[in-house]
């Protein structure tokens, strides 16, 4: 079983600034991460994932993985109102399961 | 658009009383899944589903069966509700290898007085 770890719990943040989000896993077998947006009332909605070590940019979004120190962070820029949400972190398994995180609470102020 | 439907939305369940949570797929996925999620824990796995027929338990499965009878239905049951099993549940299909991308359902609020 994977245990995930995120940081902070929340972060609030100025519009237009960046938003920086952590999370930390407890072993190497997750084959793939993945970052998932949570709005009141919704259920979870993929954003973006990474499956190697190194960055990935989507966008405003740029996930980065670093597999020997069990790290991966997920970064926003030019943060909106409308990112203000519950961001999820999540590891996948050889039994095709996501185990995530807890979530940190991202509060963008106009 | 992937589409996963929960029924019904809100529930309210005696102590005791049997529940019965449906989730209906339009994906065609293989993978179906089960997790609640309550404040400072977040999604935690229920039950998932391999395909039509199977089911296998999650993290956390005491007080909880699940059944798949179709590729597109997954249910998870309480047979003897709790009001320690008060929680938002979520349904959720997906596709592929070693963590695919899981679609999920809008939430079913559940709440055992």
């Amino acid at each position: 079983q994977e245990k995930v770890q995120q940081s902070p719990e929340s972060l609030i943040v100025p519009e237009g600034a960046m938003s920086s989000l952590n999370c930390t896993f407890s072993n190497s077998a997750s084959q793939s991460i993945w970052w998932y947006q949570q709005h009141p009332g919704k259920g979870p909605e993929a954003l973006i994932s990474i499956f190697s070590n190194g960055n990935k940019k989507e966008g405003r979004l740029t996930v980065y993985l670093n597999r020997a120190s069990l790290h991966v962070s997920l970064h926003i820029r030019d943060s909106q109102p409308s990112d203000s949400a519950v961001y999820l972190c999540a590891g996948g398994s050889n039994y095709n399961v996501l185990y995530f995180g807890s979530g940190t609470k991202l509060t963008v102020e106009p | 658009e992937a589409a996963v439907t929960q029924s019904p939305r809100n529930k309210v369940a005696v102590t005791g009383g049997k529940v019965t949570l449906s989730c209906n797929q339009t994906n065609n996925h293989n993978n179906m899944y089960w997790y609640r999620q309550d404040t400072g824990h977040g999604l935690r796995l229920i039950h998932y589903s391999y395909g039509a027929g199977s089911t296998e338990k999650g993290d956390i499965p005491d007080g909880y069966k699940a059944s798949r009878p179709s590729q597109e239905n997954f249910s998870l049951i309480l047979e003897l509700a709790t009001p320690s099993q008060t929680s938002v549940y979520f349904c959720a299909s997906g596709e592929g290898q070693g963590g695919p991308e899981v679609f999920f359902g809008k939430g079913t609020r559940l709440t055992v007085v």
